[in-house]
């Protein structure tokens, strides 16, 4: 089956830095999800995209599916970004989810 | 405003006593499934349901039941919880841009 990889596993970053989160994954897929889990657990639909580039506010994502990756870019990190962040490939009626990356933005 | 709702948020139990999570949706979504969460790993699928009376196994179906008597509700059974099934259980509800997740419900079974 699929397998969907996510780097870096952990990451502790300074209030007002940038960041770039990685997935990877093995074969074709529907589509691609990003899901930002905060620190109370709650699961917040970031992005779907299958392909290219979409931006909302300080986040935004690309995908290049023929090279099996998407990427997430956090600008100018607040605290409230903490968390960890999913992503999650849409295949066979279910998502198949990364391990997460967690993200630690310090005050 | 459309939502996910799961009840209990927290449950701790003992091994073999029977349980349902509930879950319901309010967004007339034919597709609902359970995943859940565990350290060290992303969600994997329980069960999934593409509408009323239509369910099938997910990834790791072992150790529990649903049903989806109803368009808005599918609830997760587990008729006799085992320790290995304590997890952060999740209902969803839709697909694509679509998928919306209730807040989890945390289960403990000792």
């Amino acid at each position: 089956g699929i397998q969907v990889e996510q780097s870096p596993p952990d990451l502790i970053l300074q209030e007002g830095a940038n960041s770039t989160l990685r997935c990877n994954f093995s074969d074709s897929v529907n589509n691609l999800q990003w899901f930002h889990q905060n620190p109370w657990g709650q699961l917040i639909n970031l992005f779907y995209i299958p392909s290219g580039t979409k931006q909302n506010g300080r986040l935004s994502a690309t995908t290049v599916a023929t090279e099996r990756y998407s990427l997430l870019y956090i600008s100018s990190s607040q605290t409230t970004d903490s968390g960890v962040y999913f992503c999650a490939a849409d295949s066979n009626y279910q998502l198949i989810w990364g391990a997460g990356t967690k993200l630690i933005i310090k005050p | 405003e459309a939502q996910v709702t799961q009840n209990p948020r927290y449950l701790i139990t003992v091994t073999g006593k029977k349980l349902t999570v509930t879950c319901s949706q309010n967004m007339n979504h034919e597709y609902m499934s359970w995943y859940r969460q565990d350290p060290g790993l992303g969600l994997r699928q329980i069960y999934y349901s593409m509408n009323v009376e239509v369910t099938d196994k997910g990834d790791v179906p072992e150790g529990y039941k649903v049903s989806r008597k109803e368009k808005r509700n599918f609830p997760l059974i587990l008729e006799s919880p085992s320790p290995n099934q304590t997890s952060l259980y999740f209902c969803a509800s839709g697909r694509g841009m679509g998928y919306t997740f209730g807040s989890g419900t945390r289960l403990t079974v000792v």
